[in-house]
């Protein structure tokens, strides 16, 4: 069984850091590219970060570019977000997830549950 | 501003059909790229509904269905029941911007009445 599971969430001052992880399970992590989107209270969906299989490629949104990096160990089945320079607009319900796809005749879009990230004095 | 467009809310009546339309351009569901919908129920992950436009995971109810056209796409949940109020997002891939990669609509509220 697929799984994702964040963690690192918590309260953080603004202009702090925090670094978030996501560990997998249940399928070759080290074959597929990995997200991060997050879901400020509220609010709908933004994508936040790409990183390819092999880290060769790695994207960010516009409103992170320059203070959040996603990396990941594939030795380690895990994904991270380094989060720093945190904004009080940075509070959000942090999910990663993998990219949806059919097999076998099915199709599947793994999320993991979330951590919350609170920015706030 | 989400890159794609949604309503923010649609209603409609037990047993009654609703569509949820996702406007794009042509750097994302117009230059050819897959849409995928999620519903989301409140505190919990959202969940994929329909793949690659049209396509329905196992265990989804043949209930909801999802086309494309152009710079657009549309879920379409018919026999409404109960349980399927829950935001509804649909979700792309864009070219235009530097390094992005999936785009969101903003959301859409689905309530039975």
């Amino acid at each position: 069984e697929v799984q994702l599971v964040e963690s690192g969430g918590g309260l953080v001052q603004p202009g702090g850091s925090l670094r978030l992880s996501c560990a997998a399970s249940g399928f070759t992590f080290s074959s597929y590219s990995m997200n991060w989107v997050r879901q400020a209270p509220g609010k709908g969906l933004e994508w936040v970060s790409y990183i390819s299989s092999s880290s060769s490629t790695i994207y960010y949104a516009d409103s992170v570019k320059g203070r959040f990096t996603i990396s990941r160990d594939n030795a380690k089945n895990s994904l991270y977000l380094q989060m720093n320079s945190l904004r009080a607009e940075d509070t959000a319900v942090y999910y990663c997830a993998r990219d949806p796809y059919c097999s076998g005749g099915s199709c599947y879009g793994y999320w993991g549950q979330g951590t919350l990230v609170t920015v706030s004095s | 501003q989400s890159v794609l467009t949604q309503p923010p809310s649609v209603s409609g009546a037990p047993g009654q059909r609703v569509t949820i339309s996702c406007t794009g351009s042509s750097s994302n569901i117009g230059a050819g790229y897959d849409v995928h919908w999620y519903q989301q129920l409140p505190g919990t992950a959202p969940k994929l509904l329909i793949y690659g436009n049209s396509n329905r995971p196992s265990g989804v109810p043949d209930r909801f269905s999802g086309s494309k056209s152009g710079t657009s796409a549309s879920l379409a949940i018919t026999g409404l029941q109960a349980e399927d109020e829950a935001d509804y997002y649909c979700q792309s891939y864009d070219s235009s911007l530097s390094g992005s990669n999936w785009v969101f609509g903003g959301g859409t509220k689905l309530t039975v009445l």
